[in-house]
C-alpha cells in the first residue's frame, strides 16, 4: 500500500538559514510526488511536483528512488515561508495520499 | 478565476444528530473529491466523482457517510448520525481532467461534534 511519511511534525530554522523538510514514501508503482503548503488562514494548495523538476518560491525537491525520498529544501529562509507544509503520493486514478504534515517555523 | 467555495465554514453538533456540507468546485473541473483531516493528521480522501460518478470511495464510513454530485457540479456530503470521532475539518477539492496531480482545495469546513 502507498504511504507518505514526514518524520519531524515540527521544525524552527532561523531566518537566512537552509530549510529541509523530509518525506519519505513506500509505493509499489511509478511515484509521482508533490509538496503542498497551508500558508496561516489560507487555504491548502500546490508548492510543486517533481516532474516539472522546477523552483518555486526558492524550494526545490528531488526525487530519490533509491532513498525513497522527495525532501524539500531552500537555502535560505524566510520569513514568509513560515507554515505548514504536506508532501502528496499520486498514485491509482489521481488520488493523493498525505502525509501527517510538517509546521514550520521561521525564526527572525 | 473563482476558487472551489465550501459552506458552512464551521458547524457545531452533538453526536447522533446530522450534518450535511456543499461544495461548489472551479467551473469546467471534472473531479471532486472530499477529504477528512483530523487535527494533526494529513487530509484522507473520503470520495472522489469524475463527473457525477464515483471513482473512489473506499474510505468512505458508508453506514453514516453519503455524498453525491448532482449534475456533476456542485457535491454535498452527509453524516448521519454523526460520531464524537467525525469533528474534523472537511475538505473540497478539484480539479481538471488530466490533472497529474494538482488539485485546487476550497477553505474547509471545521466540524465539532459534542
Amino acid at each position: 500500500a502507498q504511504r507518505v511519511t514526514q518524520p519531524e511534525k515540527l521544525l524552527s530554522v532561523f531566518k537566512g538559514a537552509p530549510v529541509e523538510l523530509k518525506c519519505n514514501y513506500s509505493y509499489s508503482g511509478s511515484p509521482e510526488l508533490f509538496w503542498y503548503v497551508q500558508y496561516s488562514r489560507q487555504r491548502l494548495q500546490l508548492l510543486l511536483r517533481h516532474i516539472s523538476r522546477e523552483s518555486i518560491k526558492g524550494f526545490t525537491a528531488d526525487l530519490n528512488k533509491g532513498e525513497t525520498s522527495f525532501h524539500l529544501k531552500k537555502p535560505f529562509a524566510q520569513e514568509e515561508d513560515s507554515a505548514m507544509y504536506y508532501c502528496a503520493l499520486l498514485f491509482g486514478n489521481e488520488k493523493l495520499t498525505f502525509g501527517t504534515g510538517t509546521r514550520l517555523t521561521i525564526i527572525p | 478565476e473563482a476558487g472551489v467555495a465550501q459552506s458552512p465554514r464551521y458547524k457545531i453538533i452533538e453526536k447522533r444528530q446530522s450534518v450535511a456540507f456543499w461544495c461548489n468546485p472551479i467551473s469546467g473541473h471534472a473531479t471532486l473529491y472530499w477529504y477528512q483531516q483530523i487535527l494533526g493528521q494529513g487530509p484522507k480522501l473520503l470520495i472522489q466523482f469524475q463527473n457525477n460518478g464515483v471513482v473512489d470511495d473506499s474510505q468512505l464510513p458508508k453506514d453514516r457517510f453519503s455524498a453525491e454530485r448532482l449534475k456533476g457540479v456542485d457535491s454535498t456530503l452527509k453524516i448521519q448520525p454523526a460520531k464524537l470521532e467525525d469533528s474534523a475539518v472537511y475538505l473540497c477539492a478539484s480539479s481538471p481532467r488530466g490533472s497529474l496531480g494538482e488539485q485546487y482545495f476550497g477553505p474547509g469546513t471545521r466540524l465539532t461534534v459534542t
